[in-house]
């Protein structure tokens, strides 16, 4: 079974130049998340979907920052434009909320490493 | 508030010898517990999780961790580390999904880096 799927992998930009960034879930999963991961430091949350709805988006900075999940599948995560404080790995998820509301544990990509220069 | 607290930044075992990592959360819902690894330039690999029952739970790589509710942690434990262990451990919480909020969402800690000496 293929696991979450990140593009790129690494990337580097000069501040204020757009970047976006792709992810495939798993297959199945109806819940997608992404997750910012600065150095040294744990994931945080950006947004999480559920099919194409996102459902929770506070923690995503709206003034540069947007995210859409077509068709409840793929998702892209765009800045525009990056800053240097930008640089980060930006980690994607998936995993399955039932109807109860229970869940199973998430499934992360490999991410992708932003350099902003 | 939620959140979840790893102490140890950086601990240094021989190998063969046990490890213990520790882990203490706040959260005001039933707690679903998690372990995740991270080698460098990788994801999070999931080693283990609770969600409710037998507060001792098994996980991949040799790896078990046990759920202290009065105690408010979720230690990890390995009883012989291997130098491929080394690497970064994370500890997160989250719970129950609400719809259209952030109660839930995975909230992880800062991490705790393995290393294992020859």
């Amino acid at each position: 079974e293929a696991g979450v799927v990140q593009s790129p992998r690494y990337k580097i930009i000069e501040k204020k130049q757009p970047v976006a960034f792709w992810c495939n879930p798993i297959s199945g999963h109806n819940t997608l998340y992404w997750y910012r991961q600065n150095l040294g430091q744990g994931p945080e949350l950006l947004i999480r979907y559920e099919n194409e709805e996102a459902v929770d988006d506070s923690q995503l900075p709206k003034d540069r920052f947007s995210a859409e999940r077509l068709k409840g599948v793929d998702s892209t995560l765009k800045i525009q434009p990056a800053e240097l404080g930008d640089s980060a790995v930006y980690l994607c998820a998936s995993s399955f909320v039932n109807r109860e509301r229970s869940r199973t544990e998430a499934f992360f990509g490999q991410g992708t490493r932003l350099t902003v220069v | 508030a939620q959140s979840v607290t790893q102490p140890d930044i950086h601990i240094t075992v021989s190998e063969g010898a046990s490890l213990e990592l520790r882990c203490n959360y706040s959260y005001g819902a039933t707690p679903y517990l998690f372990w995740y690894v991270q080698s460098p330039g990788q994801g999070l690999q999931l080693l283990l999780k609770y969600f409710s029952g037998d507060t001792l739970v098994q996980g991949i790589k040799g790896f078990e961790a046990e759920f202290k509710r009065s105690q408010s942690s979720f230690n990890l434990r390995k009883p012989s580390v291997h130098w491929s262990d080394a690497a970064e451990y994370f500890c997160a919480v989250g719970g129950v999904f609400n719809y259209g909020g952030s109660q839930g969402n995975l909230i992880f800690g800062k991490g705790t880096k393995l290393s294992v000496k020859p």
